[in-house]
């Protein structure tokens, strides 16, 4: 069973450019999570998306920043009119829906983002 | 508001020595995980080693084990025989339930 991937794992950018991530949840797993992860820092929470739905996205910056997951294919996260503070590392995360509170997320090996 | 704080931004221990990192947490929840995460250079993020918040009994993974103080809200890991390939950032998270807060890492570097 393949683990969660994601592409590009690492992207330039010049500043005004869009970046689109991409990450394919583990085979089973409905629910995806995006964190951040700035130089020298924890990961920190953007968003959590079920198939087409966005259920907590109380992380994401209010402007620029979006993110999907379709019925089909792969969760997108896209970055419009990238900026030099936009650079860091973005990580996936997947998860089941077991049904309980709690399910174990499972981490993609992160897209590096490098704004120039 | 739910914080994890690691205190130690850098330690470093001799092979085949035992060193202990430290973590707190704050949370009003009752039940909950808590996570040690190795990220080495590749920045790929490894799970070392998780706790639930029910369970009295510490935690164990080979040479990895936590000391676990609900009521200090206190979750340090513990490395037994340290090895070369034990040198990365580690991270400690919480998550009550879906939303990981992580801290700001701790640098370990094990020395030859």
């Amino acid at each position: 069973n393949a683990g969660v991937m994601q592409n590009p794992r690492h992207l330039v950018r010049r500043r005004g450019q869009e970046a689109r991530l991409r990450c394919s949840p583990m085979k089973g797993h409905s629910h995806v999570y995006w964190y951040r992860q700035l130089p020298e820092e924890g990961l920190k929470f953007m968003v959590y998306l079920q198939k087409e739905n966005i259920i907590d996205e109380s992380g994401m910056p209010k402007e620029r920043f979006s993110a999907e997951f379709p019925k089909e294919g792969p969760s997108i996260l896209r970055i419009q009119q990238v900026v030099r503070g936009d650079s860091a590392a973005y990580f996936c995360a997947s998860s089941p829906n077991t049904g309980s509170s709690y399910n174990e997320q499972f981490f993609g090996p992160g897209t590096r983002l490098t704004v120039l | 508001a739910q914080t994890v704080t690691q205190s130690q931004p850098e330690m470093s221990v001799q092979e085949a020595e035992t060193v202990t990192l430290s973590c707190t947490y704050d949370t009003s929840e009752s039940n909950y995980y808590l996570f040690w995460y190795k990220q080495p250079p590749s920045r790929q993020m490894i799970l070392v080693i998780r706790q639930e918040a029910y369970k009295q009994q510490n935690a164990t993974e080979n040479r990895f084990s936590v000391n676990f103080q609900k009521a200090a809200k206190s979750f340090s890991l513990k490395i037994s025989d340290s090895q070369l390939g034990d040198t990365a950032m580690y991270f400690c998270a919480f998550t009550g339930t879906y939303k990981y807060i992580f801290g700001t890492g701790t640098r370990l570097k094990v020395l030859a």
